[in-house]
């Protein structure tokens, strides 16, 4: 199994529709957890950085952690056409070494 | 924000030969550097974490003696894959961090290796 699960897609949804992404984890050490997106053919770029369990929100980003359930979430509102990416998302524990899901695929079509 | 560079950003080399890719932090000292290399529709795999002026550390499986990596200076950082074969093909990327925290590491746009 996996330290990190995460839906390859490709997820297709409409522009303006509301888009959440999603990991599961197994290992409960994991205490930071990020959201990157990768344009195709370039390198990942931060999108969300959360400590602990709870949610923060930036612009039409939100990102969830539940350790309880060991799933995090990232929602994106009003989506557009240039988030058309895929995006992974990462954990850490305690060794400073970032643990990465496969990416998940997002087409937002017009 | 800080900006990090790679060079080349894609490389074709015969099988046997061996290819440098160097990685820079253009505008911050970069204490850490992470090696990671990402095949078509996976993850991101770590393959090694060098501080300057030390040796890498690389992560279980990965070849030290294939895979040599230097960090002379706080903006450079070089990964050599020697003796390439065409499994070695893959989408390497480094990223630099101010200090051995994760939420200060920034990638670079990744370097594309063909082994022919």
């Amino acid at each position: 199994q996996k330290e990190v699960e995460q839906d390859p897609g490709p997820l297709s949804v409409p522009e303006g529709a509301i888009v959440s992404l999603n990991c599961t984890y197994s290992n409960s050490a994991f205490q930071y957890f990020m959201w990157y997106r990768q344009y195709s053919r370039k390198g990942p770029e931060l999108l969300m950085y959360t400590y602990s369990s709870g949610n923060k929100e930036d612009g039409r980003f939100t990102a969830q952690v539940d350790k309880s359930s060991k799933y995090i979430s990232l929602f994106i509102r009003d989506s557009q056409p240039s988030d058309s990416a895929t995006y992974l998302c990462a954990m850490d524990g305690t060794a400073s070494k970032l643990t990465f899901g496969t990416g998940t695929r997002l087409q937002v079509t017009l | 924000g800080a900006v990090v560079s790679q060079h080349p950003s894609w490389v074709i080399c015969k099988s046997g030969t061996s290819v440098k890719i160097e990685c820079r932090s253009l505008d911050f000292q970069a204490t850490t550097m992470f090696w990671y290399r990402q095949f078509p529709k996976q993850s991101l795999m770590l393959m090694a974490t060098s501080n300057e002026g030390s040796k890498a550390t690389y992560e279980q499986g990965v070849e030290k003696d294939k895979f040599l990596i230097n960090h002379a200076s706080l903006t450079l950082s070089t990964l050599t894959v020697t003796s390439a074969h065409p499994e070695d093909s893959s989408f390497y990327i480094c990223s630099a961090g101010l200090a051995v925290s994760t939420d200060t590491q920034y990638f670079g746009p990744g370097t594309r290796l063909t082994v022919l």
